[in-house]
């Protein structure tokens, strides 16, 4: 059974820094992987999906890379902004187009 | 503006009482799906579609029903069998079951008991 794991749990950083949230997942075969952004209270934004042939998405101040053989994933956000304060979730697609999550990083950028 | 709305953004259900959340699109996607999302958990799937008149069960069907008339409607109702039903419900939808489409979500309703 596909589990997918988000490391941290929650980070906080400085406004300006560079960071990368991690994601892992156990079972190699996956149709696609997905990064989402979810504030509080809210639904979920799609931020970047890496379909399984490819290695790298990039999107403005995000770039996301996928290691299907290591079973992981990054996203690198660059320059971060208090406005990119929000929870990060990671989730692999399977063949019916169902997403299994992992739990989310809740990041805190400090001003 | 094209997108998914559910409805309402909060429910309150009674011990016995069963509740049925809203989910419309006007994507034109072909698959729905509905998650539940614990404190401190990821999504987890309940229900999905990816034609009208026909769903699967996901990973906790159990005390759940949904029905799909209508390509742009998939409403999940909450028995009184579901005994932990407290939780923030999204609904999503796809285009079609492609590797490179994404899901879209709704804004979720949070469901409580009274």
């Amino acid at each position: 059974k596909q589990e997918v794991t988000q490391i941290p749990a929650a980070l906080s950083v400085p406004e300006g820094e560079n960071l990368v949230l991690n994601c892992s997942f156990t079972d190699s075969a996956i149709y696609n992987l997905q990064w989402f952004r979810q504030d509080p209270g809210k639904g979920l934004t799609s931020l970047l999906l890496i379909q399984s042939s490819q290695r790298e998405q990039t999107s403005g101040r995000l770039n996301a890379s996928l290691d299907k053989s290591s079973g992981r994933s990054t996203l690198y956000i660059a320059a971060s902004q208090p406005g990119d304060s929000a929870t990060y979730l990671c989730a692999v697609g399977g063949s019916q187009g169902n997403l299994i999550f992992g739990k989310g990083t809740k990041l805190s950028v400090k001003p | 503006d094209g997108g998914i709305t559910q409805s309402p953004k909060y429910l309150f259900r009674k011990e016995g009482q069963n509740v049925t959340l809203s989910c419309e699109q006007n994507l034109n996607h072909d698959a729905m799906y509905w998650y539940r999302q614990d404190p401190g958990q990821g999504l987890r799937l309940i229900y999905y579609s990816q034609i009208v008149n026909d769903f699967q069960k996901g990973d906790i069907a159990e005390g759940y029903s949904v029905s799909r008339e209508k390509k742009e409607s998939f409403p999940l109702t909450v028995t009184s069998a579901q005994k932990n039903p407290t939780a923030f419900y999204l609904c999503a939808s796809q285009p079609a079951l492609l590797p490179h489409q994404p899901q879209h979500f709704g804004d979720g309703t949070r469901l409580s008991i009274l």
